[in-house]
């Protein structure tokens, strides 16, 4: 049974710039969840995705963005970047986002 | 909003031997989960155990288990039979039933396993 599977998992992007990132869930999973993880802030929810709509929503900015198909697969959109954007970014899913998450290797992300 | 707390940044174990991880967290809820993840240099987050709030009897999994006090809203880690491979990032986290689904993490606490 294939995991999680991030893509990209490494990305160098401009300020200002936008960035797209996929995650695409154990098959069977329909709950998908983003975290951001940096040095300082540790790893802090972004939003969760169930069944094509938002969920949950994390305290993140409008320029924070998600959205997730109807065969599951999520992507998350990152518009106007700052330096302060650069992180990893992991996302989990799980069957029914209450049960067990299993996490992607995730995408590295470096704003410059 | 719920809080998770470690106060190890670093650990370091002798190989075969035993350590112990401290989490607290804190929280108004008497429903949820409390989970402990590795997360070695590969950065998969990997699910070591998890703890039903409502249970009172400690997880145990292998060579990891748990010391659960609710009351006291502690949640520790012990690794017993420490191997190299142990040897990653570990997170506390905690999932509510009831304020929507995601976790919150403390902020880890990196062990070291020495051969």
């Amino acid at each position: 049974k294939a995991g999680v599977t991030q893509t990209p998992r490494y990305l160098i992007k401009t300020r200002g710039q936008q960035v797209t990132l996929s995650c695409s869930p154990i098959s069977g999973h329909r709950s998908v969840s983003w975290y951001q993880q940096t040095p300082g802030q540790g790893l802090q929810f972004l939003f969760e995705y169930f069944s094509e709509t938002q969920r949950n929503k994390g305290n993140f900015p409008g320029r924070f963005s998600g959205r997730q198909f109807s065969n599951s697969r999520s992507e998350m959109n990152v518009s106007t970047l700052e330096l302060g954007d650069s992180a990893l970014y992991l996302c989990a899913s799980s069957l029914d986002g209450v049960l067990r998450a299993f996490f992607g290797q995730g995408t590295r992300l470096t704003v410059v | 909003a719920q809080t998770v707390t470690q106060s190890q940044p670093e650990m370091s174990v002798q190989e075969a031997e035993t350590v112990t991880l401290s989490c607290t967290y804190d929280t108004s809820e008497s429903d949820y989960y409390l989970f402990w993840y590795k997360q070695p240099p590969s950065r998969q987050m990997i699910l070591v155990i998890r703890q039903e709030a409502y249970k009172q009897q400690n997880a145990t999994e292998n060579r990891f288990s748990v010391n659960f006090q609710k009351a006291a809203k502690s949640f520790s880690l012990k690794i017993s039979d420490s191997q190299l491979g142990d040897a990653a990032m570990y997170f506390c986290a905690y999932r509510s039933l009831n304020t929507g689904n995601q976790f919150y993490f403390g902020t880890g606490t990196s062990l070291t396993v020495i051969p």
